[in-house]
């Protein structure tokens, strides 16, 4: 199994500034990831896949980046609405999802 | 408006069975592998199944293997979960979620449900 180790677990940032989240894989997953943003009690939306595509109605602030094991999702300048936890999910073989970053508020 | 709505969600004894259904609208529904991922309370989330638009390849987590099956009925685009020999740790809320037609490995979940809780206690 290919296991997705998320960091930092938590991130304290304050809105305006510039977020950067890791996702390391234990073994080349090529291009075939994704990140997906939840809300408390809420699904989880999805916001990259194929490491860098922003999905439809993603605002451009958000970006992604990587290749192999080592992937970032960049947050540039944090909207109120970004504070949330942050999931990283591979299908190169299986499927597995990260542990989550959680960005809260400074 | 894209949508997908679970429901089948509850209390049920360990050993027990439930089955979950998603209600998929505002797309076609035959045309798209649809997957259920789980989280347990506080924990982050789990693929739990998935299963091809014809319905004719199914794919399980080694942890439900054996225990869950997925199934679906196009005409009524309705997914299901048939969950049986229920255990603690099968305590999660369940999402549905819709896949890429041919569920390739640059794909991702695009739409989600908004889940159904299921606990197992006695």
């Amino acid at each position: 199994e290919i296991v997705l180790t998320q960091s930092p677990a938590t991130l304290s940032l304050s809105p305006g500034e510039r977020a950067t989240l890791s996702c390391r894989a234990s073994q080349s997953v090529s291009s075939y990831l994704a990140w997906y943003q939840q809300k408390p009690g809420q699904a989880p939306r999805l916001l990259i896949y194929d490491a860098s595509n922003r999905a439809t109605g993603i605002p451009a602030r958000f970006s992604g980046s990587g290749s192999g094991t080592d992937f970032t999702l960049t947050i540039s300048s944090l909207e109120p609405e970004d504070f949330a936890v942050y999931y990283c999910q591979q299908r190169s073989k299986g499927l597995t999802f990260g542990g989550g970053t959680k960005v809260e508020i400074k | 408006e894209v949508q997908l709505v679970e429901s089948g969600g509850g209390l049920v004894q360990p050993g027990g069975s439930l089955r979950l259904s998603c209600a998929a609208s505002g797309f076609t529904f035959s045309s798209y592998a649809m997957s259920w991922v789980r989280q347990a309370p506080g924990k982050g989330l789990e693929w739990v199944s998935a299963i091809s638009g014809s319905g004719g390849s199914t794919y399980y987590a080694d942890s439900v293997k054996g225990r869950f099956t997925i199934s679906r009925d196009n005409s009524k685009n309705t997914l299901y979960l048939q969950m049986n020999s229920l255990r603690a740790e099968d305590t999660a809320v369940y999402y549905c979620a819709k896949d890429s037609p041919v569920a390739r490995p640059n794909d991702a979940f695009d739409i989600w449900g908004q889940g159904t809780m299921v606990t197992v206690s006695s």
